[in-house]
């Protein structure tokens, strides 16, 4: 069963600019992790942001959490072709199990 | 993090065989999951493969056309029985190390199977 709903469920955007991403859930979390996937491949972990965190860093991407609301959000920013993929989010319960998001399809042009 | 080795990377089917994938992590992991992703579509859940009993699985999953063996804490096998040309997808295993509220996924690249 899905989590929720990420929106958009597509972005396109020119190479430079922000992309951001939105990520509702249903459950109490444990944490809440995004993920990157190129062309039906293994996922790849981008993040991971704990139930008592509001904001996290990593290089250009900027996730928040808001608990009140369920959601979250990934803002990659300085957007280039190489982060065109699919980007999923996924709650976490206290045993690891991930229940991910419907996912946005990201495409960066050059 | 863990490195996860999955075999087939990919393999074409005749309906009504079965096909086994092969999950290797290379260190202990205290979790592993199998999950599947249909065409176009996320990651839906299957099952937890639990070492040395039997898995739990998800609503809509069940051990007769999924049978999972963990025998250790390395290794997990993931069975796709009696395959019907709707069981085309990407399978994934994943593994999890639980920490407190750390605890972070890792996953392998995938069979993609296609049925025939």
């Amino acid at each position: 069963s899905q989590q929720g709903e990420e929106d958009p469920q597509a972005l396109s955007i020119q190479e430079g600019e922000n992309a951001t991403m939105n990520c509702s859930y249903k459950t109490s979390i444990n944490n809440l992790q995004w993920y990157r996937q190129n062309s039906g491949r293994g996922l790849v972990h981008l993040i991971l942001i704990r139930s008592n965190e509001r904001e996290k860093h990593s290089g250009r991407l900027r996730v928040t959490l808001d608990t009140s609301k369920k959601s979250s959000s990934l803002l990659i920013t300085a957007s280039r072709a190489a982060d065109t993929a699919s980007y999923f989010c996924a709650t976490a319960d206290r045993g690891g199990k991930l229940i991910f998001g419907q996912g946005t399809e990201l495409s960066v042009k050059p | 993090s863990a490195v996860i080795s999955q075999k087939p990377s990919r393999d074409i089917c005749q309906r009504g065989t079965s096909l086994t994938i092969q999950c290797q992590v290379d260190s202990q992991v205290t979790m592993m999951f199998w999950y599947r992703q249909q065409p176009g579509q996320s990651l839906t859940l299957i099952a937890t493969a639990n070492q040395g009993s039997e898995a739990t699985y998800e609503s809509g999953f069940v051990i007769d056309k999924f049978p999972i063996s963990r025998p250790n804490l390395t290794f997990s096998t993931l069975t796709v029985s009696n395959m019907s040309p709707e069981d085309s997808s990407i399978y994934l295993c994943s593994g999890a190390e639980v920490r407190l509220s750390n605890t972070e996924a890792f996953f392998g690249q995938g069979t993609r199977l296609t049925v025939v």
